[in-house]
């Protein structure tokens, strides 16, 4: 039980589809982040919500749109994805301001497993 | 050049002896520095993190950093085979209100032998 909750831990979709991921914290953070694992690639961050603003988006296509209705929620939510969006996507959270000698390490979900047809 | 860099492995370690993972960064502004292990199909965990030069110790775990040379790495003592998971090096590249916005390198597999 790691205090972060990511919901469908699977989820196959066609390419015409529209979906959601969720993630939910119990950790009392104020920042939350999706990340993108691919196989064979680097942990991407896509999306940064800090203080329930968003303060990165870093290049990712619009076909995903993150929500964030309080600190303790987070949706990616998902349409007309392609066949290379298929990866593992993994939601973090984190107390914010960051202050490197306080100790405030990034406390990752399960993260859910996404197929694209 | 990619930002974080390691080698992806695997090494491969006998039980009982130390690990030695490296990690190179692009980055000269980068202030904070982390290991994060993960097991196959499991989410990352931290392990260490370090923001001065110099060595680092937490039980079995040293993590060293040098800025200068842009480089940190992580050593385990007496390696078990548990210890056996892909070990991510990551870079902070935001603080304040940005939070702890991470860049992570591919990841080094290691896997102890008994």
């Amino acid at each position: 039980e790691t205090g972060v909750t990511q919901t469908p831990r699977h989820l196959v979709m066609g390419m015409t589809n529209k979906k959601s991921l969720k993630c939910e914290q119990h950790l009392g953070h104020n920042a939350m982040y999706w990340y993108k694992q691919s196989a064979k690639k680097p942990l991407e961050l896509m999306f940064v919500y800090s203080l329930e603003e968003r303060v990165e988006n870093n290049s990712v296509p619009s076909r995903f749109s993150p929500e964030c209705p309080n600190s303790s929620h987070l949706f990616l939510h998902l349409h007309t994805l392609q066949p290379e969006d298929s990866a593992l996507y993994l939601c973090a959270s984190s107390q914010a301001p960051f202050d490197r000698y306080s100790n405030q390490p990034q406390h990752f979900g399960d993260g859910t497993r996404l197929s694209i047809l | 050049q990619k930002e974080v860099e390691q080698n992806s492995g695997p090494l491969s370690v006998p039980e009982g002896a130390i690990a030695s993972l490296n990690c190179t960064y692009s980055d000269r502004v980068s202030q904070s520095f982390f290991w994060y292990r993960q097991y196959s199909g499991k989410s990352p965990e931290l392990i260490m993190s370090i923001y001065s030069n110099g060595d680092k110790e937490d039980g079995r775990f040293t993590a060293q950093l040098n800025k200068a040379s842009q480089y940190v790495s992580l050593l385990i003592r007496d390696s078990q085979p548990s210890d056996s998971a892909t070990y991510l090096c990551a870079v902070n590249k935001g603080e304040g209100n940005a939070g702890n916005m991470l860049t992570f390198g591919g990841g080094t597999r290691l896997m102890v032998k008994p």
